[in-house]
């Protein structure tokens, strides 16, 4: 069966510091790889999203970037985090042919 | 209009009622309807599934989609407190991007 594994859970940051957050997935190939943000009354904000290695749509022009060195691993990245950039993060896979999405336990970022 | 609209709630009711949440949407297109649980602090999981209209059944959950009103549901029986959690929809077309609701917050009493 396919696992999708999301860390760190929490993370408290400063301003201006930067920000890598990892996801991997097992028991598939080729998924198609998803970073969301969900703030409260805001509903799921698709951040990026992947097809495969090094291919990524951003949805949302932003602090943060993302990358796909790997099949199954998603990695969100900023150089300089901002304030506005607290929230909590998502990542989620779905098959190629199948846009059914499976989530992560997601990661609570602070900054302070 | 939004694309898919839902009642954040909260909605609060006694052990054993039964439980109907609801969203609507305006993209005629739509045509696969996905219903989420979230606990608090977790990641969403995927309850139920379901391709164009009519009725999909999983233990206490029943999935309702309604195209002509463009309209689904999710109906859960027997509620526990175990159930309390944020409820979220999502639907899609073909080849489009999937699009979620911003959730109704449940909560079951015992």
């Amino acid at each position: 069966s396919q696992t999708i594994h999301q860390w760190p859970a929490t993370l408290v940051q400063p301003v201006g510091s930067p920000l890598s957050l990892e996801c991997t997935v097992e028991g598939t190939s080729n998924p198609n790889l998803y970073w969301y943000r969900q703030a409260a009354g805001r509903g799921l904000q698709l951040l990026f999203y992947s097809v495969g290695i090094g291919q990524i749509s951003s949805e949302v022009p932003q602090n943060l970037s993302a990358s796909r060195p790997q099949d199954r691993q998603f990695i969100l990245s900023s150089k300089k985090l901002l304030l506005s950039d607290s929230g909590f993060y998502l990542c989620a896979w779905s098959h190629s042919d199948k846009n059914i999405q499976y989530f992560g336990a997601g990661t609570r970022l602070s900054v302070l | 209009q939004k694309e898919v609209e839902q009642d954040p709630g909260p909605l609060s009711v006694p052990e054993g009622a039964i439980v109907s949440l609801n969203c609507t949407y305006s993209n005629s297109a739509f045509q696969y309807f996905m219903w989420y649980r979230q606990y608090s602090r977790k990641g969403p999981e995927l309850l139920m599934y379901t391709y164009s209209s009519g009725n999909k059944e999983d233990g206490r959950f029943t999935a309702q989609v309604d195209k002509s009103s463009k309209y689904i549901s999710l109906f859960i029986r027997d509620s526990q407190p175990s159930d309390s959690a944020t409820y979220l929809c999502a639907m899609m077309g073909a080849g489009t991007a999937l699009i979620f609701g911003k959730g109704t917050t449940l909560s079951v009493s015992s």
